[in-house]
């Protein structure tokens, strides 16, 4: 079974502060996906990556960026948090073929 | 840009059959997907439609017509463990960017008794 593993699942910042949110998946997956999940928005693109050192912008990057220094890990970095990030964040990876996506269970970040 | 529209709340009974709508505004369309995700619980696919037509997966069929930019979920013999949010989500193929989705707003469903 794919893997996908997020390193919180609740997560409490102040405004202002650097937050790391890190994925790690377990299959060999080339593409790694970050989300935001906001009521009634649905899953919204933060980041992705289609191979190691790659990055993709996706529909909402502003705020955030990405590292992805090996093939089974995926962070998504907020410079400098600001209210209008808390949400639930989650992570997916795929292989470069079908368009199914294997998601972790989601970190929930709230900046106060 | 691209949208997806879906049904914000769909509420059906046990045993019922129930069909949850997307249509889309694409350019560059190539398939539809499906996805359920439980409160509190990660997405999870469901079905992918490349092809006009319907494809079924046990309980769950899928359908997409491209002609009317229009697809939906077809839930049948639903039980209470199907409450659950839908999504679809548009991808516009196998690019350097890989299979990157774009979600609808979601669908959630309740089964009643």
């Amino acid at each position: 079974d794919v893997k996908v593993t997020q390193s919180s699942r609740y997560l409490v910042k102040r405004t202002g502060e650097k937050v790391f949110l890190e994925c790690v998946q377990d299959m060999d997956h080339e593409n790694m996906f970050w989300y935001r999940q906001d009521p009634g928005l649905g899953l919204r693109l933060i980041y992705f990556s289609y191979d190691v050192k790659m990055k993709e912008k996706g529909d909402i990057p502003e705020g955030y960026s990405v590292s992805r220094e090996k093939k089974e890990r995926f962070s998504l970095i907020l410079e400098s948090a600001s209210t209008n990030q808390t949400s639930m964040y989650l992570c997916a990876s795929s292989l470069g073929g079908p368009p199914e996506q294997y998601f972790g269970p989601g970190t929930r970040l709230t900046v106060t | 840009g691209q949208s997806l529209e879906q049904p914000s709340e769909v509420t059906a009974v046990e045993g019922a059959i129930v069909q949850i709508n997307c249509t889309y505004q694409t350019s560059g369309f190539y398939g539809l997907s499906w996805y359920q995700q439980h409160d509190g619980g990660a997405p999870t696919f469901l079905s992918y439609n490349a092809l006009d037509g319907l494809e079924e997966t046990g309980r769950f069929s899928s359908f997409l017509s491209r002609s009317d930019s229009y697809g939906y979920l077809l839930l049948q013999e639903l039980q209470m463990k199907d409450s659950a949010s839908y999504f679809c989500a548009w991808t516009g193929g196998l690019t350097g960017g890989g299979n990157k989705l774009t979600f609808g707003t979601g669908t959630q469903l309740k089964v009643e008794l």
